[in-house]
């Protein structure tokens, strides 16, 4: 069984607030790692795949990092603001056939407060 | 260019029923995977399909089935309805280069309620 594990599963901030949050996974046969943002009544939102160790990806005021070797990958959230407000969710792809199927951890639940 | 679309949003079952789920991929997208989602938990991966063919199957019972048409839109089935498989279902498609990289875009899911 493939554990994908996030922690904390949920988080306050206020706004301006910076944060970071973090996704474990089994760190032997790595492929790449998954990042997405979901929004209440939205589709998930892919943010990074990050294949390398010591790969950091970079949108915006969002940022990830990822340790292939010990298995755990941070996000990070400079100056959050409300619309940061969402679900981060991880996800540890298994190569199949037609692409990959993904592993996701439960997520961490952001909420960002004026 | 459209997203991925699904059909319907919501939807309300009673236990026992069959329902069927439809998703229609990004345009030029081949493969789709169906994933189911329960409160508090990830989304948990139901199928995979490319070329209309099964590519990949979770750890869901004999009830749940699904297809893929010419066309790369899909179908998931679930016969005998229970409480339990009351959940958001989430399709994503992706191009299938057959890489562990290869990003799949979501839609914005079909809630089943059963009751």
């Amino acid at each position: 069984i493939l554990n994908v594990e996030q922690s904390p599963q949920s988080l306050h901030v206020q706004e301006g607030d910076s944060t970071n949050f973090t996704c474990s996974f089994p760190s032997s046969n790595f492929y790449a790692l998954h990042w997405y943002r979901w929004e209440t009544a939205k589709s998930p939102e892919a943010l990074f795949v990050m294949t390398l160790n010591g790969d950091e990806k970079k949108k915006g005021r969002i940022s990830a990092t990822l340790n292939t070797k010990e298995g755990y990958s941070y996000l990070y959230i400079k100056g959050s603001q409300p619309e940061d407000s969402a679900t981060y969710l991880c996800a540890f792809p298994i190569l199949t056939g037609g692409g990959n199927k993904l592993t996701f951890g439960t997520g961490t639940q952001l909420k960002v407060e004026l | 260019d459209a997203g991925v679309t699904q059909s319907p949003t919501h939807l309300i079952k009673t236990r026992g029923q069959q329902v069927t789920l439809r998703c229609s991929p990004i345009s030029g997208h081949k493969s789709v995977s169906w994933y189911q989602q329960v409160l508090g938990q990830g989304p948990q991966f139901i199928f995979q399909y490319y070329e209309k063919e099964e590519r990949g199957r979770g750890n869901f019972p004999d009830r749940f089935s699904a297809r893929q048409f010419p066309n790369y839109s899909s179908e998931l089935n679930v016969n005998a309805l229970l409480l339990g498989d009351s959940a958001l279902y989430l399709c994503a498609s992706s191009r299938p280069e057959g890489r562990s990289n290869n990003e799949q875009f979501f839609g914005p899911g079909t809630r089943l309620t059963v009751l």
